[in-house]
């Protein structure tokens, strides 16, 4: 069954640091660029960041520059994103999805950026 | 960065009857290979997204025949023939024509009257 399992989300402060990861299953997974993408309560969609298959292109939205990134580990079929110096503004449900196609996606885990 | 307008915000509709959503592009979304990356998707409550439609107007398998996309340039539409109770949620347009960013429509709430 081709699957994306995100995990790693969770409650954190302001100026925090989380790392999510992604698994994926059911193909393959170095063959395809990959994306995050992600969804703040009662909002809709808003990409994030993609990565090319081998890693050598990266692309953000212009709000996560600098702050946030975007790896992979295609040896664990493993997508990540590290997110670092977090804002109340990035609380949201964080998916992972196979691009630039889109035509999977995982779960999504939550991450809330709270005092 | 493409600007993705959708209408309407909310879409009440009876069982049965048809359904229609735009989505208007603030610049063509031909890219340079000549094809037109615009994909719907479909949200559930509570779930993740599901592409329904690649490429204007393919639908993905799976997707029930109901589901039309169609459109040029600018202007798309998705349009479900006969709404059925499954069809519930909130779908939204994506462009991935001219990247980054990739962008979104705001979607629209299908709901049942």
């Amino acid at each position: 069954e081709v699957q994306l399992v995100e995990s790693g989300g969770g409650l954190v402060q302001p100026g925090g640091s989380l790392r999510l990861s992604c698994v994926a299953s059911g193909f393959t997974f170095s063959s395809y660029w990959m994306s995050w993408v992600r969804q703040a309560p009662g909002k809709g969609l808003e990409w994030v960041a993609n990565m090319k298959q081998d890693g050598s292109e990266k692309y953000y939205v212009d709000s996560v520059k600098g702050r946030f990134t975007i790896s992979r580990d295609n040896a664990k079929n493993s997508l990540y994103l590290q997110m670092n110096s977090l804002r109340a503004e990035d609380t949201a449900v964080y998916y992972c999805a196979r691009a630039k196609a889109f035509d999977i996606w995982g779960q999504g885990t939550m991450v809330t950026v709270s005092s | 960065d493409v600007v993705m307008t959708q209408s309407p915000l909310s879409l009440p509709v009876t069982l049965g009857q048809p359904a229609s959503i735009s989505c208007r592009s603030s610049q063509s979304l031909v890219h340079s290979d000549g094809n037109t990356y615009l994909n719907w998707f479909q949200q559930r409550p509570g779930q993740s997204p599901r592409r329904l439609i690649y490429k204007v107007s393919n639908r993905d398998p799976g997707v029930p025949d109901r589901f039309s996309g169609s459109g040029s340039g600018t202007d798309f539409t998705l349009k479900i023939s006969r709404v059925e109770a499954e069809d519930v949620g909130v779908y939204y347009c994506m462009q991935g024509t001219h990247w980054p960013p990739l962008t979104f429509g705001g979607g629209t709430k299908v709901e049942i009257k």
